[in-house]
């Protein structure tokens, strides 16, 4: 069945970087976009963007876009986000969301169990 | 970028209840319409797209109809897997937007 792995939680300094996986099985992994999607602590559901797995062709949400990188590498399937400069306000779940479509559809029918990104000094 | 607004954004209800969420666009977005179910501490579920198709494996408690601004999810007999916030969300077009989410408790 799909399934999507996301890598572990991580707590990071102010102004570090973090990198998150999402390694997909199940499927063709470039046969469907993927999606990220931020939810803050007690909030609601924000996309990031997407990427699409044919051509690693990222595609950024307002709001994501410099410190923000997807890529993948799909010899082993999976796809990545890195946030750098981190700042107290990037505290959140990160999640990845395959897409229902090989471009892009917006409907999201898997989901990754989620990466909390944990900010502080 | 499309406002999704949901209301109510919490309600309590019992097992076996009907219950009915409502979602309203900012402006038409056809049947491009998804609702997600989020149980406390997973991740969210696409239970229906295009408004009223639901997903494989979705029990058919779960209906949705509307389009164009306004859409509604009902659960026609509330079960206690059910209890969580349902978020609904268009794909009419970029960026996709989600509603602020309601969240369905025990009474």
């Amino acid at each position: 069945q799909v399934q999507l792995v996301q890598s572990g939680s991580e707590w990071k300094k102010p102004g570090a970087s973090v990198k998150v996986s999402c390694k997909a099985s199940g499927y063709s992994f470039t046969s469907y976009a993927m999606n990220w999607v931020r939810q803050a602590p007690g909030q609601g559901l924000e996309w990031m963007g997407w990427i699409n797995t044919n051509t690693g062709n990222p595609v950024y949400a307002q709001g994501f876009t410099g410190r923000f990188v997807f890529s993948l590498d799909t010899s082993v399937s999976t796809a990545y986000l890195q946030i750098s400069s981190l700042k107290a306000e990037d505290t959140a779940m990160y999640y990845c969301a395959r897409d229902e479509e090989d471009f892009w559809s917006g409907r999201m029918g898997a989901w990754g169990q989620g990466t909390l990104v944990t900010v502080s000094s | 970028d499309i406002q999704m607004t949901q209301s109510p954004s919490s309600l309590s209800a019992s097992v076996g209840d009907r219950v009915t969420i409502t979602c309203r666009a900012s402006q038409s977005i056809s049947s491009y319409l998804n609702w997600y179910r989020q149980r406390p501490g997973k991740a969210p579920e696409l239970l229906m797209s295009a408004a009223s198709s639901l997903q494989s494996g979705v029990p058919s408690r779960f209906s949705g109809s509307g389009s164009g601004t306004d859409f509604t999810l009902t659960i026609s007999s509330l079960q206690p897997e059910d209890f969580a916030t349902y978020y609904c969300q268009q794909s009419h077009s970029t960026p996709p937007t989600f509603g602020q989410g309601t969240k369905v408790e025990i009474k």
